[in-house]
């Protein structure tokens, strides 16, 4: 069974450009979570989602950023604009179920940098 | 609301010597907790979490971490550290708002000192 896969494990932009990460979740999961690492910081959470449906976006920022998880298809999470404060690591994970005691498993992550 | 606080964002041990890793939760609920590390440049793996079935939990690569209500505690340890356990590591506690998204704590850097 393989695990959260993402896509590109690292991407450049420059300011002005969009970004889009993308998350395959670990099969049979229909619960996907993302997390940006900021540069020697922890995680913090940005959305989770469930097939075709965002349940949580309290922690992305208003402007610039949108995720999405089709019927068909890997989660996107998408940048528009980058600006050089978005370098970092986004982290997608997934779980089986919905529930406090459910384990969530972590992908590679995706490296941005906006120069 | 939740929240989970790691002291000491370096910790250096000898290789041999004993690992502590320390985390505090602040949860108005019974917490489930979580200890995760990160080798670098790589994803996140689950070391071990406290589902409410027994205080001391035991993980994988010889970590154990034992939670402590009175204490708000689930610090991590492991008796003789290897050049290997050389990671970041981070103690999350799950949201009970009904998203069960992560909160983290802010991570421990482990060095190992030969």
């Amino acid at each position: 069974n393989a695990g959260v896969m993402q896509n590109p494990r690292h991407l450049v932009r420059r300011r002005g450009q969009e970004a889009r990460l993308r998350c395959s979740p670990m099969k049979g999961h229909s619960h996907v979570y993302w997390y940006r690492q900021l540069p020697e910081e922890g995680l913090k959470f940005m959305v989770y989602l469930q097939k075709e449906n965002i349940i949580d976006e309290s922690g992305m920022p208003k402007e610039r950023f949108s995720a999405e998880f089709p019927k068909e298809g890997p989660s996107i999470l998408r940048i528009q604009q980058v600006v050089r404060g978005d370098s970092a690591a986004y982290f997608c994970a997934s779980s089986p179920l919905a529930g406090s005691d459910n384990e969530q498993f972590f992908g590679p992550g995706t490296r941005l940098t906006v120069l | 609301a939740q929240s989970v606080t790691q002291l000491g964002s370096h910790v250096s041990v000898s290789e041999g010597a004993l690992v502590l890793l320390r985390c505090n939760y602040s949860s108005s609920v019974p917490p489930y907790l979580f200890w995760y590390v990160q080798y670098p440049n790589q994803g996140l793996q689950l070391l071990l979490k406290y589902t409410s079935a027994a205080t001391l939990v035991k993980g994988i690569n010889g970590f154990e971490a034992e939670f402590k209500k009175s204490e708000t505690s689930f610090h991590l340890t492991k008796p003789s550290a290897h050049m290997s356990d050389a990671a970041e590591y981070f103690c999350a506690v799950t949201d009970t708002s009904g998203t069960y998204k992560y909160i983290f704590g802010t991570g421990t850097r482990l060095k190992v000192l030969a």
